[in-house]
C-alpha cells in the first residue's frame, strides 16, 4: 500500500513570511497527525485529527500555527507568519483504530532564514 | 502516559543480536509499551508494541519484564540499514493514545 505522502519535502522561507505544508494519509486511515521535530529532539505532536475534526492542538501555537482536514482526507498545516525558532521537520502520520501504530511521512524540512 | 528512560547511544557489530533497554517504572496497568526508530532524514517508523507478553514479528522482539518496570527491544541479527535513533514510548488510550517521544537511543551498528 502507498505510504503517508508530504510535499514539498524542503523549504526555505524568510521570517514573517507564510508556509504551507501538505499531508497525504494511507488510505482508510481516519486519523492524522501533524508533529514538528527540532534538530536533535524527538518529534512533538502539535495537532490530532479524527476524520476531519480536531481530538488534540493543544500544543499548537494557534497565533501562528493552523490545519485542516477538510474532507477527512489530506490535511494542510501553515505557519503565519514564520519565525526563526520554526525551523524544523514538519512529520505527518496517519493510524487506524486497530492499534497497530502510527505511519509517517518523509516530513518537509523547513528553514526560516 | 510513562516516563521512559533509554541510554543516550549504544554500538553493535553487524550479525550480532542489538538488545535495547528501556525503563519504565511509572508505567499504568492499560499502557502500552510502542517502539519506533528513525533513520536519518526519515520519518520514524513503526516496529512493534505489546502489553504484558513478549511479541516478536519480523522486525524484532519485545521482552517485557513480569513487572512491567522495563523492556528490551531485540534486534536478532543487526544490519547497517538498522543503524538509527530507537524510541520507546507509554501509550494509554484511555487518555487520547498520545505518542510522547523523548530523546531515544542512538544505534550504531559497525562492520
Amino acid at each position: 500500500e502507498a505510504g503517508v505522502a508530504q510535499s514539498p519535502r524542503y523549504k526555505i522561507i524568510e521570517k514573517r513570511q507564510s508556509v504551507a505544508f501538505w499531508c497525504n494519509p494511507i488510505s482508510g486511515h481516519a486519523t492524522l497527525y501533524w508533529y514538528q521535530q527540532i534538530l536533535g529532539q524527538g518529534p512533538k505532536l502539535l495537532i490530532q485529527f479524527q476524520n476531519n475534526g480536531v481530538v488534540d492542538d493543544s500544543q499548537l501555537p494557534k497565533d501562528r500555527f493552523s490545519a485542516e482536514r477538510l474532507k477527512g482526507v489530506d490535511s494542510t498545516l501553515k505557519i503565519q507568519p514564520a519565525k526563526l525558532e520554526d525551523s524544523a521537520v514538519y512529520l505527518c502520520a496517519s493510524s487506524t483504530p486497530r492499534r497497530l501504530g502510527q505511519y509517517f511521512g518523509a516530513g518537509t524540512r523547513l528553514s526560516v532564514l | 502516559d510513562a516516563k521512559t528512560t533509554q541510554p543516550t547511544s549504544m554500538d553493535c557489530a553487524e550479525g550480532r543480536a542489538a538488545n535495547l533497554p528501556c525503563n519504565h517504572s511509572t508505567i499504568s496497568g492499560n499502557e502500552y509499551v510502542y517502539w519506533y526508530r528513525q533513520i536519518h532524514s526519515q520519518g520514524p517508523q513503526y516496529i512493534i508494541h505489546g502489553l504484558k507478553n513478549n511479541e516478536t514479528n519480523e522486525m524484532a522482539s519485545l521482552i517485557i519484564t513480569e513487572d512491567r518496570k522495563s523492556s528490551t527491544l531485540i534486534l536478532p541479527h543487526a544490519t547497517l540499514r538498522d543503524t538509527a535513533v530507537y524510541y520507546c514510548i507509554g501509550l494509554n488510550y484511555n487518555q487520547g493514545g498520545k505518542l510522547i517521544f523523548g530523546q531515544g537511543t542512538e544505534l550504531s551498528v559497525k562492520p
